[in-house]
């Protein structure tokens, strides 16, 4: 099983659709959570922390839930341009523990 | 300008080869990570340093080595290049551990 696992998709969503996906993660020691957006051929950038009593920004909501060791994000009113590839990053307690998802590809059409 | 920079951005090696990729960075931060990237597979650590003196292998370290020259430079070499090393690499910066800064990505392919 892998240490951080996501639905590689892709999802196909038409624009202003709320699209939702999860990202679990095996070590229950896992410290800090990030959602991270990479567009295709770039370098992925940080979208949101996830902190334990969920946290929005804007159109972005993610939460956390420790019992069943899952993250999630939470797109409102989808925009052509949150076409990306979505990377779920969890941190253990030391560097070396900063494990990369294989990333969410979502799709929005017109 | 980019925060974090890395040269060259697209390299075609063959194998057997010595190759060195170098990261920049003005953010000031201490950290500096090399990871690669392999479709499918996510980012996996290669190397991490958190500071000029301290250097750590990451997950996939074998046939790797990195030099931290200075706090905003970390540089990557491929001794003796083979082809299943063809990824694209990123170096990343953090302070304290937490949130990384990315750079463009290096596309190395090794023939």
């Amino acid at each position: 099983r892998k240490e951080v696992e996501q639905d590689p998709g892709p999802f196909n969503v038409p624009e202003g659709a709320t699209v939702a996906f999860n990202c679990t993660y095996s070590n229950s020691a896992s410290q800090s959570f990030f959602w991270y957006r990479q567009d295709c051929r770039k370098e992925p950038k940080l979208l949101m922390s996830v902190y334990s009593s969920g946290n929005e920004d804007g159109r972005f909501t993610a939460q956390l839930n420790r019992a069943s060791q899952y993250i999630s994000l939470l797109i409102r009113d989808s925009k052509l341009s949150d076409s990306a590839t979505y990377l779920c990053v969890v941190k253990g307690s030391s560097a070396s523990k900063i494990i990369f998802g294989s990333g969410t590809r979502l799709s929005i059409r017109p | 300008d980019a925060d974090v920079t890395q040269t060259p951005r697209n390299r075609i090696t063959k194998t057997g080869k010595r190759i060195m990729l170098e990261c920049s960075q003005t953010k000031g931060h201490d950290r500096m990570y090399w990871y690669r990237q392999d479709p499918g597979l996510g980012l996996r650590l290669i190397y991490y340093s958190f500071d000029v003196k301290d250097i750590n292998k990451g997950e996939i370290s074998d046939g790797y080595s990195v030099s931290r020259q200075a706090q905003a430079k970390f540089s990557l070499s491929l001794e003796s290049a083979i082809p299943n090393q063809t990824a694209l690499y990123f170096c990343a910066t953090s302070w304290g551990g937490e949130k990384q800064f990315f750079g463009p990505g290096t596309r190395l392919t090794v023939l």
